[in-house]
Protein backbone atom coordinates (compact mmCIF):
# COMPACT_ATOMS: atom_id res chain seq x y z
CA UNK A 1 0.00 0.00 0.00
CA UNK A 2 1.57 3.38 -0.68
CA UNK A 3 1.82 5.78 1.87
CA UNK A 4 1.14 9.52 1.91
CA UNK A 5 3.02 11.36 -1.32
CA UNK A 6 4.17 14.87 -1.19
CA UNK A 7 5.16 16.68 -4.44
CA UNK A 8 7.45 18.60 -4.94
CA UNK A 9 9.89 17.35 -2.51
CA UNK A 10 11.74 20.64 -2.92
CA UNK A 11 11.36 24.23 -4.20
CA UNK A 12 13.01 27.26 -4.87
CA UNK A 13 11.12 30.08 -5.41
CA UNK A 14 11.69 33.86 -5.37
CA UNK A 15 9.72 36.39 -2.69
CA UNK A 16 6.82 37.27 -4.78
CA UNK A 17 6.24 33.90 -6.49
CA UNK A 18 3.64 31.28 -6.41
CA UNK A 19 4.28 27.67 -5.33
CA UNK A 20 1.65 25.00 -5.01
CA UNK A 21 2.27 21.87 -3.09
CA UNK A 22 1.01 18.82 -3.31
CA UNK A 23 -0.51 15.97 -1.06
CA UNK A 24 -1.89 12.18 -1.93
CA UNK A 25 -3.15 10.68 1.26
CA UNK A 26 -3.47 7.21 1.73
CA UNK A 27 -6.02 5.81 -0.50
CA UNK A 28 -9.18 5.66 1.84
CA UNK A 29 -8.18 8.54 4.68
CA UNK A 30 -10.53 10.72 4.90
CA UNK A 31 -8.66 13.03 6.91
CA UNK A 32 -5.89 15.16 5.63
CA UNK A 33 -3.87 17.60 7.48
CA UNK A 34 -0.94 19.85 6.58
CA UNK A 35 1.55 20.82 9.16
CA UNK A 36 4.52 23.01 8.80
CA UNK A 37 8.50 22.73 10.67
CA UNK A 38 9.85 25.97 10.25
CA UNK A 39 13.96 26.51 10.86
CA UNK A 40 14.57 23.44 13.41
CA UNK A 41 11.25 24.63 15.14
CA UNK A 42 7.88 22.68 16.18
CA UNK A 43 5.62 21.23 13.17
CA UNK A 44 3.38 23.58 13.48
CA UNK A 45 -0.51 22.47 12.61
CA UNK A 46 -1.95 23.77 9.52
CA UNK A 47 -5.47 22.46 8.73
CA UNK A 48 -7.66 19.96 8.75
CA UNK A 49 -9.67 18.44 5.68
CA UNK A 50 -12.42 16.11 6.49
CA UNK A 51 -12.97 14.75 2.72
CA UNK A 52 -13.47 17.66 0.67
CA UNK A 53 -14.52 19.79 3.79
CA UNK A 54 -12.58 22.14 5.35
CA UNK A 55 -12.82 20.56 9.48
CA UNK A 56 -10.02 23.60 11.30
CA UNK A 57 -8.35 25.88 9.52
CA UNK A 58 -7.59 27.76 12.80
CA UNK A 59 -3.77 26.85 12.15
CA UNK A 60 -3.11 29.03 8.45
CA UNK A 61 -0.95 31.79 9.03
CA UNK A 62 -2.73 34.49 6.84
CA UNK A 63 -4.70 35.11 3.60
CA UNK A 64 -1.60 34.17 1.58
CA UNK A 65 -1.97 30.28 2.02
CA UNK A 66 -4.75 28.74 0.32
CA UNK A 67 -5.64 24.82 1.15
CA UNK A 68 -8.07 22.58 -1.60
CA UNK A 69 -9.55 19.15 -1.48
CA UNK A 70 -11.40 18.76 -4.41
CA UNK A 71 -13.36 15.59 -4.50
CA UNK A 72 -11.90 14.27 -1.19
CA UNK A 73 -9.17 13.02 -3.17
CA UNK A 74 -6.21 14.77 -2.99
CA UNK A 75 -5.12 18.41 -1.52
CA UNK A 76 -3.10 21.74 -3.15
CA UNK A 77 -1.74 24.29 -0.69
CA UNK A 78 -0.62 27.22 -2.91
CA UNK A 79 1.65 30.26 -1.42
CA UNK A 80 0.75 33.43 -2.87
CA UNK A 81 2.90 35.27 -3.36
CA UNK A 82 5.24 33.82 -0.88
CA UNK A 83 7.74 35.65 1.58
CA UNK A 84 10.68 34.75 3.32
CA UNK A 85 9.29 33.54 6.27
CA UNK A 86 7.32 31.05 4.62
CA UNK A 87 10.32 28.61 4.00
CA UNK A 88 10.48 25.78 5.84
CA UNK A 89 9.12 21.91 5.50
CA UNK A 90 5.50 21.12 4.81
CA UNK A 91 4.09 18.23 5.84
CA UNK A 92 0.98 16.19 4.83
CA UNK A 93 -0.20 13.51 6.69
CA UNK A 94 -3.65 11.53 6.83
CA UNK A 95 -5.75 9.43 9.02
CA UNK A 96 -8.97 7.00 9.20
CA UNK A 97 -11.93 6.69 11.36
CA UNK A 98 -11.80 3.13 12.40
CA UNK A 99 -14.49 1.90 15.11
CA UNK A 100 -15.06 5.47 16.02
CA UNK A 101 -12.01 6.69 16.61
CA UNK A 102 -9.24 8.24 14.91
CA UNK A 103 -6.39 5.92 13.59
CA UNK A 104 -2.89 7.26 13.73
CA UNK A 105 -1.67 9.93 11.30
CA UNK A 106 0.63 8.97 8.69
CA UNK A 107 3.18 11.16 7.22
CA UNK A 108 4.58 12.19 4.17
CA UNK A 109 8.08 13.03 3.74
CA UNK A 110 7.33 16.95 3.35
CA UNK A 111 8.15 19.47 0.57
CA UNK A 112 11.20 21.58 1.92
CA UNK A 113 9.83 25.43 0.77
CA UNK A 114 12.91 27.62 0.49
CA UNK A 115 12.39 31.46 -0.45
CA UNK A 116 14.60 33.61 -1.92
CA UNK B 1 -4.49 26.60 23.17
CA UNK B 2 -2.41 23.58 24.00
CA UNK B 3 1.64 24.38 24.36
CA UNK B 4 4.03 21.38 24.29
CA UNK B 5 7.48 22.22 25.39
CA UNK B 6 10.06 19.06 25.13
CA UNK B 7 13.25 18.66 26.79
CA UNK B 8 16.49 17.82 25.52
CA UNK B 9 16.43 19.48 22.01
CA UNK B 10 19.74 17.36 21.54
CA UNK B 11 20.66 14.21 23.59
CA UNK B 12 24.16 12.37 23.27
CA UNK B 13 24.15 8.75 23.92
CA UNK B 14 26.94 5.54 24.58
CA UNK B 15 25.33 2.55 22.63
CA UNK B 16 23.47 0.05 25.43
CA UNK B 17 22.71 3.37 27.69
CA UNK B 18 18.63 4.65 28.15
CA UNK B 19 17.63 7.57 26.40
CA UNK B 20 14.69 9.67 28.52
CA UNK B 21 13.40 12.66 26.39
CA UNK B 22 10.45 14.66 28.74
CA UNK B 23 7.49 17.01 27.33
CA UNK B 24 4.98 19.07 29.54
CA UNK B 25 1.33 19.54 27.81
CA UNK B 26 -0.60 22.94 29.20
CA UNK B 27 -4.38 21.73 27.93
CA UNK B 28 -5.31 19.36 30.61
CA UNK B 29 -8.27 18.33 28.15
CA UNK B 30 -5.57 16.44 25.79
CA UNK B 31 -6.18 12.91 26.01
CA UNK B 32 -3.92 11.36 23.17
CA UNK B 33 0.29 11.54 23.33
CA UNK B 34 2.13 10.20 20.47
CA UNK B 35 5.81 9.92 19.54
CA UNK B 36 7.10 10.17 16.34
CA UNK B 37 10.68 9.26 14.76
CA UNK B 38 11.90 11.39 12.06
CA UNK B 39 15.20 9.68 10.34
CA UNK B 40 17.60 12.35 8.53
CA UNK B 41 15.43 12.87 5.01
CA UNK B 42 12.25 10.40 5.89
CA UNK B 43 9.08 11.06 7.21
CA UNK B 44 7.99 11.45 10.54
CA UNK B 45 6.84 8.18 11.71
CA UNK B 46 4.36 7.02 14.83
CA UNK B 47 7.00 4.70 16.93
CA UNK B 48 4.43 4.48 20.11
CA UNK B 49 1.52 6.70 21.48
CA UNK B 50 -0.27 6.71 24.46
CA UNK B 51 -3.73 7.60 25.97
CA UNK B 52 -5.13 9.60 29.08
CA UNK B 53 -6.36 6.31 30.73
CA UNK B 54 -2.84 4.72 30.73
CA UNK B 55 -0.10 5.86 32.78
CA UNK B 56 2.56 3.54 31.18
CA UNK B 57 2.63 1.88 27.92
CA UNK B 58 5.81 -0.29 26.50
CA UNK B 59 6.98 -1.73 23.16
CA UNK B 60 10.20 -3.59 23.08
CA UNK B 61 12.98 -1.14 24.24
CA UNK B 62 10.51 1.98 24.09
CA UNK B 63 8.12 2.71 26.47
CA UNK B 64 6.51 5.91 27.22
CA UNK B 65 4.82 7.02 30.90
CA UNK B 66 1.78 10.00 31.34
CA UNK B 67 1.19 11.51 34.49
CA UNK B 68 -2.14 13.66 33.97
CA UNK B 69 -1.73 15.50 37.15
CA UNK B 70 1.54 17.17 36.25
CA UNK B 71 0.87 17.29 32.64
CA UNK B 72 3.71 15.51 31.41
CA UNK B 73 5.12 12.46 29.59
CA UNK B 74 8.17 10.88 28.94
CA UNK B 75 9.88 8.96 26.30
CA UNK B 76 12.64 5.91 27.08
CA UNK B 77 14.25 4.05 24.74
CA UNK B 78 16.55 1.32 26.56
CA UNK B 79 19.51 -0.49 25.27
CA UNK B 80 20.37 1.78 22.88
CA UNK B 81 21.96 1.44 18.82
CA UNK B 82 22.96 3.24 16.19
CA UNK B 83 19.84 3.25 14.56
CA UNK B 84 17.70 4.67 17.28
CA UNK B 85 19.68 8.20 16.23
CA UNK B 86 17.01 10.64 15.10
CA UNK B 87 15.27 13.46 15.67
CA UNK B 88 11.91 12.50 18.17
CA UNK B 89 8.94 14.94 17.96
CA UNK B 90 6.59 14.39 21.37
CA UNK B 91 3.05 15.46 20.53
CA UNK B 92 -0.58 16.18 22.49
CA UNK B 93 -3.97 16.34 21.23
CA UNK B 94 -7.43 16.44 22.40
CA UNK B 95 -8.72 17.33 18.98
CA UNK B 96 -8.46 14.15 16.29
CA UNK B 97 -6.06 14.63 14.20
CA UNK B 98 -5.02 18.55 15.16
CA UNK B 99 -1.45 17.47 16.81
CA UNK B 100 0.46 19.69 18.77
CA UNK B 101 4.18 19.17 18.61
CA UNK B 102 7.11 19.77 20.92
CA UNK B 103 10.25 21.31 18.95
CA UNK B 104 11.90 17.57 18.68
CA UNK B 105 15.02 16.12 20.33
CA UNK B 106 17.72 15.41 17.83
CA UNK B 107 19.17 12.37 19.13
CA UNK B 108 22.73 10.51 18.61
CA UNK B 109 23.79 7.18 20.11
CA UNK B 110 27.68 6.83 19.49
CA UNK B 111 28.74 3.34 18.95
Amino acid sequence: EAGVTQFPSHSVIEKGQTVTLRCDPISGHDNLYWYRRVMGKEIKFLLHFVKESKQDESGMPNNRFLAERTGGTYSTLKVQPAELEDSGVYFCASSQFFRGAYTEAFFGQGTRLTVV
Amino acid sequence: GENVEQHPSTLSVQEGDSAVIKCTYSDSASNYFPWYKQELGKRPQLIIDIRSNVGEKKDQRIAVTLNKTAKHFSLHITETQPEDSAVYFCAASHLPGKLQFGAGTQVVVTP
